[in-house]
């Protein structure tokens, strides 16, 4: 079945530092997401991205769609308390069959 | 601005009992998810469905069962409780030719 390994489980930072996540995938995808999850909360979604190849900012984060097809990466600049939370990426592919596969997540710490 | 709307927020079950979890949405969406997140393993597919009157396995359905009631309405039912489906459950929707899915605030359950 569909796999998507997300690395690195958890992140120890001191705020202000750059934060960078990845998810690498055994299928093909046409879509990639990358959600943040407070605690308590469900899953909101930070940025979608449609085309292999495409770099998409959100604020102080970016997200490109890998030319394979089967990784995407996320940076978090200049990190701030509230940055703190499990973020996920996720992949779906449109007009094939609507399952969204998520990855297990990278859990951000950020240090006083 | 309802959105996706889980009841009920916490249930303890004991083994062996039936439940089953509800899930509306009111943003007229066609495509629906249950999915449950355990520690470090992060959001599993139990079930979705792409419209009404059709549903699909995901990555765990054992245990499980769904029923699409019409558009709006997606609900998780239990048979028969066992203690390894303890986990926070979320249901989602998403519109067609979307990317985002929207999620509900979780129903969290403990099987003793």
């Amino acid at each position: 079945g569909q796999q998507l390994n997300q690395s690195p489980q958890s992140m120890f930072i001191q705020e202000g530092e750059d934060v960078s996540m990845n998810c690498t995938s055994s299928s093909i995808f046409n879509t990639w997401l990358w959600y943040k999850q407070d605690p308590g909360e469900g899953p909101v979604l930070l940025i979608a991205l449609y085309k292999a190849g495409e770099l998409t900012s959100n604020g102080r984060l970016t997200a490109q769609f890998g030319i394979t097809r089967k990784d995407s990466f996320l940076n978090i600049s200049a990190s701030i308390p509230s940055d703190v939370g499990i973020y996920f990426c996720a992949g779906l592919y449109r007009g094939r069959d609507d399952k969204i596969i998520f990855g297990k997540g990278t859990r951000l710490h950020i240090l006083p | 601005n309802a959105g996706v709307t889980q009841t009920p927020k916490f249930q303890v079950l004991k083994t062996g009992q039936s439940m089953t979890l509800q899930c509306a949405q009111d943003m007229n969406h066609n495509s629906m998810y249950w999915y449950r997140q355990d520690p470090g393993m992060g959001l599993r597919l139990i079930y979705y469905s792409a419209s009404e009157g059709t549903t699909d396995k995901g990555e765990v359905p054992n245990g499980y069962n769904v029923s699409r009631l019409n558009k709006r309405e997606f609900s998780l039912r239990l048979e028969s409780a066992a203690p390894s489906q303890t986990s926070v459950y979320f249901c989602a929707s998403r519109r067609d030719r979307g990317a985002e899915a929207f999620f509900g605030q979780g129903t969290r359950l403990t099987v003793v």
